[in-house]
């Protein structure tokens, strides 16, 4: 199973609302990261979890949360978000979260804010 | 500035023909690179890497070329089939002593025609 999954597909929200974003993987991995890409746009590393650590945040607002409950599961809480933050939402997991690492990408989940 | 650049933004090849995508960099500090595939409404799919040990690796009708004084390397893809239709980002990292974050190219979107 090489397989890492996302849900929600699609999001709609308001800028005041509270919503989170799920990723899930049963590789074994125990790195796991969220990126962000904008249309015409590489993906953007947000956050990276090593071993259920947050090791890496690559200065990102506060408004976004990240939550690593088990080394399977990764959240992206969101509150307060700004129109500018609607975009694809991509989770990756890798073996150990070192160089040389391939990363698996789940499907993303597109996000409106409005 | 980007560190990783793909400076062809579309590439049409015929079906059979060879598909060549480049892909330069900037930062002498990487030493470890990656194709990623995506397909619409689909995360990326890692495809081929190459360290800087080497100056080609293969894989089926996937070659990867790796010319280090130049900081450049390219993607062979031969022969081309319509389903090799999708964006191919190229991906940078740093094998030692990183967190495995990758660093993307915007992306190339090839198109194989029948």
């Amino acid at each position: 199973d090489t397989e890492v999954t996302q849900t929600p597909k699609h999001l709609v929200m308001g800028m005041t609302n509270k919503k989170s974003l799920k990723c899930e993987q049963h590789m074994g991995h125990r790195a796991m990261y969220w990126y962000k890409q904008k249309a015409k746009k590489p993906p953007e590393l947000m956050f990276v979890y090593s071993y259920e650590k947050l090791s890496i945040n690559e200065s990102v607002p506060s408004r976004f949360s990240p939550e690593c409950p088990n080394s399977s599961l990764l959240n992206l809480h969101l509150h307060a978000l700004q129109p500018e933050d609607s975009a694809l939402y991509l989770c990756a997991s890798s073996k150990r979260g070192q160089g040389g690492d391939e990363q698996y990408f789940g499907p993303g989940t597109r996000l409106t804010v409005t | 500035d980007q560190q990783v650049k793909q400076n062809s933004p579309s590439l049409s090849v015929q079906e059979g023909r060879i598909s060549i995508l480049n892909c330069d960099y900037t930062n002498s500090m990487f030493d470890y690179f990656l194709w990623y595939k995506k397909y619409p409404a689909e995360g990326p799919t890692f495809l081929i890497s190459i360290s800087s040990i080497k100056d080609k690796n293969e894989d089926g009708r996937f070659t990867v070329f790796l010319n280090k004084s130049a900081k450049h390397l390219s993607l062979h893809i031969v022969p081309s089939q319509p389903g090799d239709s999708a964006v191919y980002f190229c991906a940078a990292s740093v094998l030692r002593g990183s967190q495995g974050n990758l660093i993307f190219g915007k992306g190339t979107k090839l198109s194989v025609k029948p």
